[in-house]
């Protein structure tokens, strides 16, 4: 299968401990997004990447988030000193082109509880 | 800021009966369409799209027209099947920004 793939599918952590998810895109698409979904809401963006580079960061990235591509290829991306507020679903997508019609693939999201 | 707000849920159907989930959207310029599937236990897939006024997307029997007059890309089906049940989300997306803002999301049973 050579979807987006997402590691881990499930984390359960306790508040104040740092997490951190991997995504690998389909090979050779450039661009790399991440989303964040809550329980009955559609997904909100986060970030995404331009091979390397981090283009654009919503404002509901805090300081607390970080995500790095380092080689253009996987990402991740580190919450730090997590609050029950970041139990969600994080979602991963990748697109071959920046075109505001190319498609966006998604990866099958962690899940993270905060305790 | 752009947005995207999508007819209420949940949606109750029985088999061959006729869908619209309505959407409609805030944005600035001529922003890209989309639907959005998310089957039981799958990520989301792309289902269809629309990139200028009046285009029509259509794929598996859906088809949706990008109605800039009224803002709108609502999404119909003329027979729906019991495998049509999923979540549906309406999106867009612009040249510059290309990030997708997503509706709230509809979810859909249908009943044999």
């Amino acid at each position: 299968d050579t979807g987006v793939s997402q590691d881990p599918r499930h984390k359960i952590t306790k508040r104040g401990q740092n997490v951190t998810f991997r995504c690998d895109p389909i090979s050779e698409h450039n661009r790399l997004y991440w989303y964040r979904q809550t329980l009955g809401q559609g997904p909100e963006f986060l970030t995404y990447f331009q091979n390397e580079a981090q283009l654009e960061k919503s404002r509901l990235l805090s300081d607390r988030f970080s995500a790095e591509r380092p080689k253009g290829s996987f990402s991740t991306l580190e919450i730090q000193r997590t609050e029950q507020g970041d139990s969600a679903m994080y979602l991963c997508a990748s697109s071959l082109g920046g075109g505001a019609s190319d498609e966006q693939f998604f990866g099958p999201g962690t899940r993270l509880t905060v305790l | 800021g752009d947005s995207v707000t999508q007819m209420e849920g949940p949606v109750t159907l029985s088999e061959e009966a006729f869908l619209t989930i309505n959407c409609t959207y805030t944005a600035t310029g001529y922003p890209s369409l989309f639907w959005y599937v998310q089957y039981p236990g799958e990520g989301l897939q792309l289902l269809l799209k629309a990139t200028k006024a009046d285009d029509k997307g259509s794929n598996k029997g859906f088809e949706a027209t990008y109605r800039k007059e009224t803002t709108s890309f609502h999404l119909e089906k003329g027979s729906v099947q019991v495998s049509d049940s999923a979540v549906y989300f309406c999106a867009l997306s612009h040249q510059g920004a290309q990030k997708l803002v997503f509706g709230q999301g509809t979810r859909l049973t249908i009943n044999p």
